[in-house]
């Protein structure tokens, strides 16, 4: 089944260092998208790419880095310079840069410890 | 900008209950708008989704119409389960912001027994 795989589930990472959080998908979808939402709030964008090498900053991208070498992943570094990087992670894709609709990953959840 | 604003939860119902979540946005031109639903730790998937004025998203016995005289997409649902407790984003994409998706905050529901 095509779809959108996020790993690891949960994640700790130590402060000062940076994390490495996967993102593949197998749908043959151009768009992908890296979102962050901490408790009781709603989803911001960090990152996103409508093409292979090529991607945007979303909102709130300080802190973050993402590479698009491939159409099936996106990767998302979570670098030393975010100040609260403990929140869940999203990553979702689209077929057409989002008309039809996301498909959402099933999200990390990185925690600083 | 585009914005999307939520009903503020949480929102508490019993089994069988009637179900609003309003929904308005505000976008210029036609964007498409859609529900989404996040059960606990998972990411979200879309419920329904509307492209046009007048139209009507439904699934699963949730419905919402795209009104443009009010700029609103409110979800309902005649009869709800305790299977329906979860959180609830409505957003909307637009092609003239790149398709990105903007959400609003999120509707936390519970359903009782």
């Amino acid at each position: 089944d095509g779809g959108i795989t996020q790993s690891p589930k949960y994640l700790f990472r130590k402060e000062g260092q940076n994390v490495t959080l996967s993102c593949e998908q197998n749908l043959n979808h151009d768009a992908m998208y890296w979102y962050r939402q901490d408790p009781g709030q709603g989803l911001r964008l960090i990152y996103y790419s409508q093409i292979v090498n090529d991607f945007q900053k979303g909102d709130i991208a300080e802190g973050y880095s993402v590479s698009r070498e491939k159409k099936e992943s996106f990767p998302l570094t979570v670098t030393s310079a975010q100040k609260n990087p403990t929140a869940f992670y999203l990553c979702a894709s689209s077929i057409d840069g989002g008309s039809y609709g996301y498909t959402f990953g099933s999200g990390t959840r990185l925690t600083v410890v | 900008g585009n914005s999307v604003t939520q009903m503020e939860g949480p929102v508490t119902l019993s089994e069988e209950a009637f179900l609003t979540i309003n929904c308005t946005y505000t976008a210029t031109g036609y964007p498409s708008l859609f529900w989404y639903v996040q059960y606990p730790g998972e990411g979200l998937q879309l419920l329904l989704k509307a492209t046009k004025a007048d139209d009507k998203g439904s699934n699963k016995g949730f419905e919402a119409t795209y009104r443009k005289e009010t700029t609103s997409f409110h979800l309902e649902k005649g009869s709800v389960q305790v299977s329906d407790s979860a959180v609830y984003f409505c957003a909307l994409t637009q092609e003239t912001s790149g398709s990105r998706l903007t959400f609003g905050e999120g509707t936390q529901l519970t359903v009782n027994p």
